[in-house]
């Protein structure tokens, strides 16, 4: 019973560098999301998904890149790491049909840029 | 402004308190409300969803006001394991969190 799988768990970039980060759900929801949680900023929304083969971005895109070429899995990019993007990242996901579906949250990426 | 607003406490309370949060939005156009909890930058967890009649959960009642565009939670007889960060998430298709609510409840 995975859920909501994110991949990987810790890492550390210099500055420049760039990453992908895999989230993965078993549970064959529509919609799917990343966040980002900076102390004492609660999350914020990079980009979400409501369905295979589209995006659109949140509050704070800049820097980042998204794809969900497969319903299950929604990867988010750092193209070239900046020290602003340290932060733990969240993937969700979340049924489509019912307007309080809940969503489901992975364990967190923290991400260091150094 | 922000599009969901939360007091980010702390709120510091002693056991078997009562204690309310309230959290505004300002996207009329939601229709999905929820609070979450989460426990040292841990992944957040649903508490439960909030209706517009109003919902109860034990010890944890949810409103929702639309014409004000807020959502309040209020929890009775705290516990010590209520300590946590309450969070108010806001939207539809999007889901906006507030920036939580910190409780911390002492023996």
């Amino acid at each position: 019973n995975a859920g909501v799988t994110q991949t990987p768990k810790f890492r550390v970039l210099k500055t420049g560098q760039s990453m992908t980060l895999l989230c993965a759900q078993d549970m064959n929801h529509e919609y799917m999301y990343w966040y980002r949680q900076d102390p004492g900023m609660g999350l914020r929304l990079i980009h979400y998904s409501v369905g295979e083969g589209t995006t659109a971005k949140g509050e704070v895109p800049d820097g980042y890149n998204v794809s969900r070429l497969k319903k299950q899995n929604f990867l988010l990019g750092l193209e070239s790491a900046a020290p602003s993007q340290t932060s733990v990242y969240f993937c969700a996901s979340r049924e489509q049909g019912p307007t309080n579906t809940e969503a489901f949250f992975g364990q967190g990426t923290r991400l260091t840029v150094v | 402004r922000k599009e969901v607003e939360q007091d980010p406490g702390p709120f510091n309370v002693p056991e078997g308190a009562t204690v309310a949060f309230n959290c505004t939005y300002s996207n009329s156009a939601s229709q999905s409300f929820f609070w979450y909890r989460q426990d040292c930058r841990k992944e957040p967890k649903l508490l439960m969803s909030v209706y517009s009649s109003g919902n109860e959960d034990g010890r944890f009642t949810a409103q929702l006001n639309r014409a004000s565009q807020y959502i309040s939670l209020l929890i009775r007889d705290s516990k010590l394991s209520d300590s946590a960060t309450y969070l108010c998430v806001v939207g539809f298709q999007k889901l906006v969190f507030g920036t939580g609510t910190r409780l911390l409840v002492s023996p």
